[in-house]
């Protein structure tokens, strides 16, 4: 498995429930950065979350970091039809090549009106 | 708007072409970044300018050959490409090593 892995790979709710993604990457890290990216666009960037910080909150998102499990989640709360897109986590190695980041392959959420 | 922009946004190619894909930031960042993207892989970094200066090669051929004339200005020039270089060209740019800012992309087709 690579650096970032985003589980599920896909997922489909109604309008107004909760959805949760989840990220688990191999090696220590600096940060993990969650992503988001419509159809064919590029990405935008939603939150940061420090190796030394254990949960941050954005509006509607919320992101948990446990660096014991090597893992993240994010939380997308209240959902809408126009938080359909491809989400993905991004690592910042420990120790790792200045400027790189590490992306998972992603999980589609689809969020049905 | 990212403030990240790519021209063009679509690109058909013969494998003997050359062409230039462009990328220009406007948000005073001192490194810019090429990534592919093709379907069912993790985004994939190609290279990373800090200050005009590359300082990342992420092994890729040298058919892909990049420019940084200055630090808001990136170009990728592609000659005799493979139909498997077909993918999304991201482009994105940063201010120290945090949060980056991509563009819209360019969408290639090696025929």
């Amino acid at each position: 498995s690579q650096q970032g892995e985003e589980d599920p790979q896909a997922l489909s709710i109604q309008e107004g429930e909760n959805a949760t993604m989840n990220c688990s990457y191999k090696t220590s890290i600096n940060n993990l950065q969650w992503y988001r990216q419509n159809s064919g666009r590029g990405l935008v960037h939603l939150i940061l979350i420090r190796s030394n910080e254990r949960e941050k909150h954005s509006g509607r998102l919320r992101v948990t970091l446990d660096t014991s499990k090597k893992s993240s989640s994010l939380l997308i709360t209240a959902s809408r039809a126009a938080d359909t897109a491809s989400y993905f986590c991004a690592t910042e190695v420990s120790g790792g090549s200045n400027y790189k980041l590490t992306f998972g392959k992603g999980t589609l959420l689809t969020v049905n009106p | 708007e990212t403030g990240v922009t790519q021209t063009p946004r679509h690109l058909v190619m013969g494998m003997t072409n050359k062409k230039s894909l462009k990328c220009e930031q406007h948000l005073g960042h001192n490194a810019m970044y090429w990534y592919k993207q093709s379907a069912k892989k993790p985004l994939e970094l190609m290279f990373v300018y800090n200050f005009k200066e590359q300082t990342e090669n992420n092994s890729v051929p040298s058919r892909f050959s990049p420019e940084c004339p200055n630090s808001s200005h990136l170009f990728l020039h592609l000659h005799t490409l493979q139909p498997e270089d077909s993918a999304l060209y991201l482009c994105a740019s940063s201010r120290g090593q945090e949060t980056q800012y991509f563009g819209p992309g360019t969408r290639l087709l090696v025929l």
